[in-house]
């Protein structure tokens, strides 16, 4: 079964260093989403993408965050500065067409020292 | 602000016991209820909800949505060790062409042999 698949599972890195989480989603979907967890919390909605642009974001998606999707598979998130607060599991889900279930990866657990 | 809270928050049981996890919420733009299971990483879908009082159902897993008093329910009959995970609710939300999840906090269920 085709999965969403995210690169790598564990990311350290230090406070103020940017990074770039990788996801290659699910071939034939059209809408991509970025959530985060901070452990022992809800699984929170960061931004949605859909027809090569952003088409939500929340709160939490300031302007140290941007996404990419630089060539038709993969779909990025960077963190310009990171954070001690940045650090959470982040998982990338798409979505066939609206109202189908989104598929989440496995995620990257990204740790901010 | 949509909100969805589920109970109980965690939940031990016996190996063939049946249990029932709950979920109500509150959404401006209701799309559809989703439930999901998280092991030790993504979360993986079980049933999407979109009408009151039809039964979803996948082996021993069932699902039911209230839209009038805005809850539904997941049950697990003859529950099994690898039961055992956090079950998430979620509601769609979609505005206009947007379309995103608020999760619930989870609950938790330990299914000991």
């Amino acid at each position: 079964e085709p999965e969403v698949t995210q690169t790598p599972s564990h990311q350290v890195t230090q406070m103020g260093q940017e990074v770039i989480l990788r996801c290659v989603p699910i071939s034939n979907h059209l809408y991509f989403y970025w959530y985060r967890q901070i452990l022992g919390q809800k699984v929170e909605f960061l931004v949605s993408f859909y027809n090569n642009e952003i088409s939500e974001k929340s709160e939490i998606f300031d302007d140290q965050f941007s996404v990419e999707r630089p060539d038709g598979s993969n779909f990025t998130l960077k963190i310009r500065s990171t954070k001690l607060e940045d650090s959470a599991m982040y998982f990338c889900a798409s979505m066939m067409q609206g109202h189908s279930p989104l598929h989440f990866g496995n995620g990257t657990r990204l740790t901010v020292t | 602000e949509d909100k969805v809270v589920q109970s109980p928050l965690s939940l031990v049981v016996h190996e063939g016991d049946t249990v029932t996890l709950n979920c109500s919420y509150e959404v401006t733009n209701f799309r559809s209820l989703l439930w999901y299971k998280q092991e030790k990483k993504a979360p993986t879908f079980l049933f999407m909800l979109t009408s009151s009082g039809i039964e979803k159902k996948s082996g021993r897993l069932s699902s039911i949505l209230d839209k009038k008093e805005l809850f539904s329910i997941l049950n697990i009959t003859a529950t099994q060790t690898g039961d055992s995970a956090i079950y998430l609710c979620a509601v769609a939300d979609s505005g206009g062409s947007n379309y995103k999840l608020t999760f619930g906090k989870g609950t938790l269920l330990t299914v000991n042999p």
